[in-house]
């Protein structure tokens, strides 16, 4: 069972572009997180998504950032004219149903570095 | 709100050496703990979790024991070997608000040879 894929693994983006990091949840999970990690710091919530819902959005900047989670395909977190506070190690996690929900799995992460 | 404190870093042993890093949390609800481990240049690695006072997780010798008295979620080796030199992460889960994970700042270790 492959376990959660994330593309790219490094992104260079110049200030003003827009940058799309997507995620592959495991098989047969159908809860989807995303979290940022900046330099030294631990990981910071910010949407969780289902099938095309947006759950809780509460630990996304209120602008520039989305996410979606299409009922085929990846999740997408979208940062539209990103600047140079955006670098960083952006993750997403997923999670199964049922009693095992409090499980969320990582994957390898995406580094954004915005020059 | 939610919160984990993790001590600080780096701590730095001699293989074979114990380890204890100490995560204390807050939290409204009950929730579910959990130690993250990350190498270098990767992502989180579920370690082990509990989720009811009294619960002790285990994996690959580490060890935390979910204590609702002191609000807190230790986490132990008897003999830390060079390989197990990572971050690692105290989260908290409570499904009855966010279903989101709340983190610890990390703690750093390094085991020598």
């Amino acid at each position: 069972n492959a376990g959660v894929m994330q593309n790219p693994r490094h992104l260079v983006r110049r200030r003003g572009q827009e940058a799309r990091l997507r995620c592959s949840p495991m098989k047969g999970h159908s809860h989807v997180y995303w979290y940022r990690q900046l330099p030294e710091e631990g990981l910071k919530f910010m949407v969780y998504l289902q099938k095309e819902n947006i759950i809780d959005e509460s630990g996304m900047p209120k602008e520039r950032f989305s996410a979606e989670f299409p009922k085929e395909g990846p999740s997408i977190l979208r940062i539209q004219q990103v600047v140079r506070g955006d670098s960083a190690a952006y993750f997403c996690a997923s999670s199964p149903t049922g009693e095992r929900v409090k499980e969320q799995y990582f994957g390898p992460g995406t580094r954004l570095t915005v020059t | 709100g939610d919160s984990v404190t993790q001590m600080e870093g780096p701590v730095t042993l001699s293989e074979e050496a114990f380890l204890t890093i100490n995560c204390t949390y807050t939290a409204t609800g009950y929730p579910s703990l959990f130690w993250y481990v990350q190498y270098p240049g990767e992502g989180l690695q579920l370690l082990l979790k509990a989720t009811k006072a009294d619960d002790k997780g285990s994996n690959k010798g580490f060890e935390a024991t979910y204590r609702k008295e002191t609000t807190s979620f230790h986490l132990e080796k008897g003999s830390v070997q060079v390989s197990d030199s990572a971050v690692y992460f105290c989260a908290l889960l409570t499904l009855t608000g966010r279903r989101a994970l709340t983190f610890g700042s990390g703690t750093r270790l390094q085991v020598q040879p």
